[in-house]
């Protein structure tokens, strides 16, 4: 299995940050690498496919880079609804595992 | 609008069993694969199971290898998750996701709330 790691686990930011999240895989996944956002008591959200897609409907201060092994989530200017849990996930192969995930908080 | 609702959460003992539903709506789901992914209190997403679109294929992660089994309805869009044999440490938030595939992408573009079983005697 691919393992995912995610850092950091956690990061206290303040409105209007530059945020950024890395996540590493354990083999090269090519592009495989979509960015997913978790509120408490919701279901995840497609925020980054394909390591730099951006999803329909999702702002443009999030943007996704990185290829291979290494990938970088960045929040360009962190916005109130933006504190949540974020995760990597990679789809180059079954199973589909995922980074422990980084919870974002307010400062 | 592209909608997903899973049903059939609960408490259930150690050794029992339940039936997930997932209700889907707002696309063709016949044409879709879809996939199970459960979220245990305080820890990460984990990736479960996944079903091809005419439901003639499954994987499933070895955690639940042989004791849970994917299944769909393409009459009644609905997708399914028997649980069988259940332990503590399935316990978790359920949810269902839609898989979007192309040349150089797969991912889950769509996911339901989730449906919470407790597995404790």
């Amino acid at each position: 299995d691919i393992q995912m790691t995610q850092s950091p686990s956690s990061l206290s930011a303040s409105v209007g940050d530059r945020v950024t999240i890395t996540c590493r895989a354990s083999q090269s996944i090519s592009s495989y690498l979509n960015w997913y956002q978790q509120k408490p008591g919701k279901g995840p959200i497609l925020l980054i496919y394909a390591a730099s897609s951006l999803q329909s409907g999702v702002p443009s201060r999030f943007s996704g880079s990185g290829s291979g092994t290494d990938f970088i989530l960045t929040i360009s200017s962190l916005q109130p609804e933006d504190f949540a849990t974020y995760y990597c996930q990679q789809s180059y192969s079954t199973p589909r595992t995922f980074g422990q995930g980084t919870k974002v908080e307010i400062k | 609008e592209v909608q997903l609702v899973e049903s059939g959460g609960g408490l259930v003992q150690p050794g029992g069993s339940l039936r997930l539903s997932c209700a889907a709506s707002g696309f063709t789901f016949s044409s879709y694969w879809m996939h199970w992914v459960r979220h245990a209190p305080g820890k990460g997403l984990v990736w479960i199971s996944r079903i091809n679109s005419d439901g003639s294929s499954t994987n499933y992660a070895d955690s639940v290898k042989g004791r849970f089994t994917m299944s769909r309805d393409n009459a009644k869009d609905t997708l399914y998750l028997q649980m069988n044999s259940l332990r503590a440490e399935d316990t978790a938030v359920y949810y269902c996701a839609r898989a979007e595939y192309s040349s150089s992408s797969r991912h889950f573009d769509y996911w339901g709330q989730g449906t919470l079983v407790t597995v404790s005697s």
